[in-house]
């Protein structure tokens, strides 16, 4: 069965300190990837996502993240982290350009201020 | 401006008794989700639709039941045969090459 695995469960941080959020998924062909962040009391947004083209994607309030085919690995990165990032991280996976996404657990971000 | 509502923000339940949470999109989008999201699972996929008057099951579909009778429209109805309905209930949909976008979601508990 196709799998999205987030290794992180919780993580704290302080402000400043560099972020690097684990995602792996099971082999299952052409792959389009996600990062969603869902703020505390708000809904699911999209940070960034991969289609196709340059592995290194930019997302928005400065995330980035690699797609590294032969890892089946889409970590998600940030140099310096504030507070507000508290935020819980989702990856997803949609497999072979269907609709449907498979979602990894999650992971808890706290930075302390 | 256009979105994904989902009403109400928060339901509760008493034993043996269905409820339904609502799920209204004005994207024009086709395709149609319901998530359940529990704490350190993720989002688990309850029921999808791709196409108007067409759903299938997702993964976690006992106990919950669902219909799509107008494009924008996606109720999703939790009956009493769901042992453990207590969660977030997150509704999403998308067009073709496109990210989901999702509602903000019911919490839903039990009294």
């Amino acid at each position: 069965a196709q799998s999205v695995s987030q290794h992180n469960h919780h993580v704290i941080l302080s402000e400043a300190a560099s972020l690097e959020l684990g995602c792996n998924y099971s082999y299952g062909g052409t792959v389009n990837l996600f990062w969603y962040v869902q703020y505390p009391g708000q809904h699911l947004q999209l940070l960034l996502k991969y289609f196709s083209g340059d592995p290194l994607v930019k997302g928005i309030k400065g995330f980035e993240a690699e797609f590294i085919k032969s890892k089946f690995s889409f970590n998600l990165r940030k140099p310096s982290v504030q507070w507000s990032d508290t935020a819980e991280y989702f990856c997803a996976v949609k497999y072979n350009a269907g609709n449907m996404l498979t979602f990894g657990g999650g992971t808890r971000l706290m930075v302390k201020p | 401006d256009g979105g994904i509502t989902q009403s109400p923000k928060y339901l509760f339940r008493k034993e043996g008794q269905n409820v339904t949470l609502s799920c209204e999109q004005n994207l024009n989008h086709d395709a149609m989700y319901w998530y359940r999201q529990d704490p350190g699972q993720g989002l688990r996929l309850i029921y999808y639709s791709q196409i108007v008057n067409d759903f299938q099951k997702g993964d976690i579909a006992e106990g919950y039941s669902v219909s799509r009778e107008k494009k924008e429209s996606f109720p999703l109805t939790v009956t009493s045969a769901q042992k453990n309905p207590t969660a977030f209930y997150l509704c999403a949909s998308t067009g073709p090459n496109q990210p989901q976008h999702f509602g903000d979601g019911t919490r839903l508990s039990i009294l």
